[in-house]
């Protein structure tokens, strides 16, 4: 078990420009999530894959937001046309799909928009 | 819907004073309640959880927190605070209908130990 990894760690990136982060979850776990955390705040939900479909999004996902698990492994989450309010950690966590399995948490990555 | 009110943004005590962390919930089902720590710069680790069964939880590092259902309370305690329990603690929440996937979080309370 070697954990949630996600890349970068951090990213400064102009208002305007595209990003794209990685998660790469724990190898048996079949769940994947994606959360945000802003100063100050708790992480908020955004979405949620089993395997490789992605089976829910919350609102907080605008039309900017595409997250992609293809295999089923490791996701990505891009970010067009980026504006300083996406400006957050992002976290990725991962858990089995068995009952009550708890959400193991990546460190994030702290995306800054200028 | 659900939410979680953390009272106090910030806590302050003393190296081994007693630590208590405070936690409401709203749920329009049952919950499953979960306390979480956040080091700097670092993802959520979590320290105990609350499903069903006994209302004490013991978790990991000596925290404990009871479901108090009467309250609507699971507040996160230790008897003995050490220099190393410096960190953000959330408490959240989530449906016991169904995934535990889509946690409800407070805003953190940050606790600063003192030696």
């Amino acid at each position: 078990d070697t954990g949630v990894s996600q890349d970068p760690r951090h990213k400064i990136t102009k208002r305007g420009q595209n990003v794209t982060f990685r998660c790469d979850p724990i190898s048996e776990h079949n769940r994947l999530y994606w959360y945000r955390q802003t100063l100050g705040q708790g992480p908020e939900f955004l979405t949620y894959f089993q395997n490789e479909a992605q089976l829910e999004k919350s609102r907080l996902l605008s039309d900017r937001f595409s997250a992609e698990r293809p295999k089923g492994s490791f996701s990505t989450l891009e970010i067009q046309r980026t504006e300083q309010g996406d400006s957050a950690m992002y976290l990725c966590a991962s858990s089995t799909d068995s009952y009550n399995s708890p959400l193991h948490f990546g460190n994030g990555t702290r995306l800054t928009v200028t | 819907a659900q939410s979680v009110t953390q009272l106090g943004s910030h806590v302050s005590v003393s190296e081994g004073a007693l630590v208590l962390l405070r936690c409401n919930y709203s749920s329009s089902v049952p919950p499953y309640l979960f306390w979480y720590v956040q080091y700097p710069n670092q993802g959520l680790q979590l320290l105990l959880k609350y499903t069903t069964g006994a209302t004490l939880v013991k978790g990991i590092n000596g925290f404990e927190a009871e479901f108090k259902k009467s309250e609507t309370s699971f507040h996160l305690t230790k008897p003995s605070a050490h220099m190393s329990d410096a960190a953000e603690y959330f408490c959240a929440v989530t449906s016991s209908g169904g995934s535990n996937y889509k946690l409800t979080f407070g805003k953190g309370t940050l606790l600063t130990v003192n030696p």
